[in-house]
């Protein structure tokens, strides 16, 4: 059975560095093809895809939030971290992980539950 | 990159079919196979629906099927179910360095 748990702190002051872990299980990222995705949610509003690792550790950005984001991956914990820098009150959103299966399959098949952070001094 | 557009609701009553659109451009939903569909209950995580535009993941009900014309893609929902009530996002693959692109969503409203 393929799970994800997105983990960190509930809670962010202003300007802070956001920290998020995604640890999985059912499935190993050193497996060919196989990526996770990171995709946020503020309250009340549409999804918006954040990051991309692969298993042979490529990783790819939102283009607007590229300059923020930083994704890495622990293979021998089964995790993959999701660093925000500089963070706003316009960051205060709901932060899924999500498998994609094969790099070409482009969709995500299985979510985490999601971790809510809210930014504000 | 610029959301994938969505009405903001469609409602129907239990047995009805509806279609939720979603919109975007030839970089997106028009040039690539690459759109999915996903439903999200309140407070609860988005599930996949379709993927490749028209194929159903295992476990998902055949009332769901969706299709691509241009750059305007479909999520139909036949034999309308009070637990279809919820929110439906589409997606799709970009050629542009942001990978993904979501669209505004909608709500199904069961009457």
């Amino acid at each position: 059975q393929v799970t994800l748990r997105e983990s960190g702190p509930a809670l962010v002051k202003p300007t802070q560095t956001l920290t998020l872990t995604c640890t999985f299980s059912g499935f190993s990222l050193s497996t060919s093809g196989m990526c996770v995705s990171w995709i946020r949610q503020p309250p009340g509003k549409a999804l918006e895809w954040l990051a991309r690792i692969d298993w042979d550790d490529d990783k790819y950005y939102s283009t607007s939030l590229k300059t923020r984001l930083t994704i890495s991956k622990d293979t021998s914990k089964n995790q993959v971290v999701l660093t925000m820098t500089n963070m706003d009150p316009v960051d205060t959103a709901t932060y899924y992980c999500a498998r994609i299966r094969n790099w070409n399959d482009h969709y995500m098949d299985v979510w985490g539950k999601g971790a809510t952070v809210t930014v504000s001094s | 990159q610029s959301a994938l557009t969505q009405p903001a609701s469609v409602s129907g009553s239990p047995g009805q079919s509806i279609t939720i659109s979603c919109t975007g451009t030839n970089s997106d939903v028009g040039g690539y196979k690459y759109v999915s569909w996903y439903q999200q209950h309140p407070g609860k995580a988005p599930k996949v629906m379709i993927y490749e535009v028209s194929n159903r993941p295992s476990g998902v009900s055949n009332r769901f099927s969706g299709s691509k014309s241009g750059n305007t893609a479909s999520l139909t929902i036949s034999g309308l179910q009070v637990e279809d009530e919820a929110d439906y996002y589409c997606s799709s693959y970009t050629s542009s360095s942001t990978l993904y692109v979501f669209g505004t969503g909608t709500k199904v409203i069961v009457l």
